[in-house]
């Protein structure tokens, strides 16, 4: 498998633009989380879906941030409009319930600077 | 609640020698642990998890974890650190309903030569 694939890998932009973040999870897994990282605040979850259903959107810092899950295999983190202090490294994984060990599967990450 | 404390936020060891990166976890119920390990500008692998089978863990690169219910603890060793180590390691802890994980704020490994 090609494990969890997320798309930028870096993104730099300007302050004020939308930025969209995507993720491809491992095939047949049934449960998407979204992280962001940043040296002040360590890994934070921001959502997760389960069967592509929102579940917990606790951790979405605000309105400017929201995800999709269109289908299976697919999902998005969008940043409108985007500020300088969005700049951190956003993470998506997927786990396989019912596997009875809850390990979550991270992808690279992206990397983004917001001038 | 279930959360970890990674109880060093810095860890310098020379190579060739033990490693022991430290985590006590609370948690109302029996536990799923697991170690992650970042290295610099990558994402996390998992390298051990523990799900109430045995008490001692092993994972990938030689690290293994021993779950300690008296102590609290799941504390990650190996016997003989190498250069390539040098990383970041969080404990983590999943919540008892659904598939949430919590993450301990880290531990940097440093491995000098």
């Amino acid at each position: 498998d090609a494990g969890v694939i997320q798309s930028p890998r870096h993104e730099v932009t300007e302050m004020g633009q939308e930025v969209t973040l995507r993720c491809k999870p491992i095939s047949g897994h049934d449960y998407l989380f979204w992280y962001r990282q940043t040296m002040m605040r360590g890994l934070e979850l921001l959502i997760y879906f389960n069967n592509n259903v929102p579940i917990d959107d606790s951790g979405m810092p605000e309105d400017r941030f929201s995800a999709k899950m269109p289908n299976a295999s697919f999902s998005t983190l969008k940043i409108q409009p985007s500020e300088p202090r969005d700049s951190a490294v956003y993470f998506c994984a997927s786990s396989l319930s019912g596997a009875g060990t809850y390990e979550q599967y991270f992808g690279p990450g992206t990397r983004l600077t917001v001038t | 609640a279930q959360s970890v404390t990674q109880l060093d936020s810095h860890v310098s060891v020379s190579e060739g020698t033990p490693v022991l990166l430290r985590c006590n976890y609370s948690s109302s119920y029996s536990p799923s642990l697991f170690w992650y390990v970042q290295h610099p500008n990558k994402g996390l692998q998992l390298l051990l998890k523990y799900t109430s089978a045995a008490t001692l863990v092993k994972g990938i690169n030689g690290f293994e974890a021993e779950f300690k219910k008296s102590e609290t603890s799941f504390h990650l060793t190996k016997p003989s650190a190498h250069m390539s180590d040098a990383a970041e390691y969080f404990c983590v802890v999943r919540l008892e309903y659904g598939n949430k994980l919590v993450f301990g704020a880290g531990t940097i490994l440093r491995v000098k030569s």
